[in-house]
């Protein structure tokens, strides 16, 4: 009984490089939704994806942060040209239906370390 | 504006005894629900409990509880007979709104358990 999974656990890149964060759901969970947490601070959401469809990216920098969840396969939060500021953990959660105060599970998380 | 309050960023408590985690919300929607994870020092976010705005009784899940009091917008995290593994990050969230997904985190408090 897989819970939510994300890889790579630790990710470090230079800066200018892309990064790519994976994210399964867990089984018969076809809500996918993205938050980075900064050092000593909560959770922001980011992004809320169905499959094929992103439904929500308010929380998301407008420029070099996109995300997918393809039909088949993992989601994929892809930031390009990563700055310093990136460096945070990214934690992708899933829930079963997507409706309003619906408990989400969340993942390990991806510790991006941006040098 | 919605919000979520946790005035302590760092608690202590002894093992066996019972500790209170504080946790206010400001929310105009009548219905929303609000959430406690556990991160511990490994980083992965563990659900712990939920309350609906409506549910006439407090939560409880083996020995989390939650002080639920709606006119105080209050929802405090009680953890009874306290174990060495509840030393850990503790947030709480809420999802406001009907059909709202996101979660508003709060700060956090980092929980320390004595021997």
């Amino acid at each position: 009984n897989a819970g939510v999974m994300q890889n790579p656990r630790h990710l470090v890149r230079r800066r200018g490089q892309e990064a790519r964060l994976r994210c399964s759901p867990m089984k018969g969970h076809s809500h996918v939704y993205w938050y980075r947490q900064l050092p000593e601070e909560g959770l922001k959401f980011m992004v809320y994806l169905q499959k094929e469809n992103i439904i929500d990216e308010s929380g998301m920098p407008k420029e070099r942060f996109s995300a997918e969840f393809p039909k088949e396969g993992p989601s994929i939060l892809r930031i390009q040209q990563v700055v310093r500021g990136d460096s945070a953990a990214y934690f992708c959660a899933s829930s079963p239906r997507g409706k309003g105060q619906e408990t989400q599970y969340f993942g390990p998380g991806t510790r991006l370390l941006v040098l | 504006a919605q919000k979520i309050t946790q005035t302590q960023p760092g608690m202590f408590v002894q093992e066996k005894e019972a500790v209170t985690l504080d946790c206010t919300y400001d929310t105009s929607d009548p219905s929303y629900g609000l959430f406690w994870y556990k991160q511990p020092s490994s980083g992965e976010m563990i659900f712990l409990i939920y309350q609906g705005s409506y549910d006439q009784q407090n939560a409880t899940e083996g020995r989390y509880s939650l002080n639920f009091q709606k006119a105080r917008k209050s929802a405090n995290l009680v953890i009874s007979a306290s174990q060495l593994g509840d030393s850990a990050m503790y947030f709480c969230a809420m999802s406001a709104g009907k059909g709202t997904y996101k979660y508003i985190f709060g700060t956090g408090t980092r929980l320390k358990v004595l021997a």
